[in-house]
């Protein structure tokens, strides 16, 4: 079965350089969320979005943007990168219709700023 | 605000031994609680999930049981193999929809020694 797809898995940059991460949720999901999880943490909510609209938000920062497209794929673009943004970064897919709620996670992406 | 707590942090278990990993939360209008295993480094492997009016659910070695209006769940894992070692989270959701974003305890690191 089809599952959450992240991309690049792995990504090495400077400091107050620019970065963009790409989900692509499981066929039919039109909800994708982004969690961050620093090493030893737990993974924290960033922001979610539901039919390309922002449906939630978490502790993102101002430096970061995301948006979710036509073809329900969704863009975590991070600017301005900051030692501590060194991460592992989640995306899970979900269908708002769904009974259960649940969601599925990609393989993540992992962040390292130098 | 949600609160999701896990203790211990870290378990060390022979092999072959049953065990119960716990969580606890501290509002108990949840729609749904998810059970994830990481690996190291790795990705968030769903478990099991648990819905609000549901007691338990099985899959192979693994049964996870919610009380919810104490605000507890508990993973059980028969026969512990080495296999199983890995950080176990878990997770609740509070709505169901676009809004299902989860809020994770911080882990139990569970490690089964040969």
């Amino acid at each position: 079965a089809a599952g959450v797809i992240q991309s690049p898995r792995h990504l090495i940059k400077e400091k107050r350089e620019t970065a963009t991460l790409k989900c692509y949720p499981i066929p039919r999901h039109d909800t994708v969320y982004w969690y961050q999880q620093g090493p030893g943490q737990d993974p924290q909510f960033l922001i979610s979005f539901y039919e390309k609209m922002q449906s939630d938000k978490g502790s993102i920062p101002d430096r970061f943007s995301a948006q979710q497209f036509s073809d329900y794929h969704s863009e975590l673009n991070m600017s301005s990168l900051e030692l501590g943004d060194s991460a592992l970064y989640f995306c899970a897919s979900s269908s708002a219709g769904g009974a259960t709620g649940e969601l599925f996670f990609g393989e993540g992406s992992r962040l390292t700023v130098l | 605000k949600q609160e999701v707590t896990q203790i211990p942090a870290a378990l060390s278990v022979p092999e072959g031994e049953n065990l119960v990993l716990n969580c606890s939360f501290t509002d108990s209008a949840i729609y749904n609680l998810q059970w994830f295993r990481q690996d190291p480094g790795k990705g968030l492997t769903s478990l099991l999930l648990i819905q609000s009016s549901q007691r338990e659910q099985t899959s192979g070695r693994l049964n996870a049981s919610l009380d919810k209006s104490s605000g507890r769940s508990t993973l059980y894992i028969a026969a512990s193999q080495p296999g199983d070692s890995a950080t176990y989270l878990c997770a609740v959701s509070p709505y169901t929809g676009a809004n299902s974003k989860l809020t994770f305890g911080k882990g139990i690191t569970l490690s089964v020694r040969p």
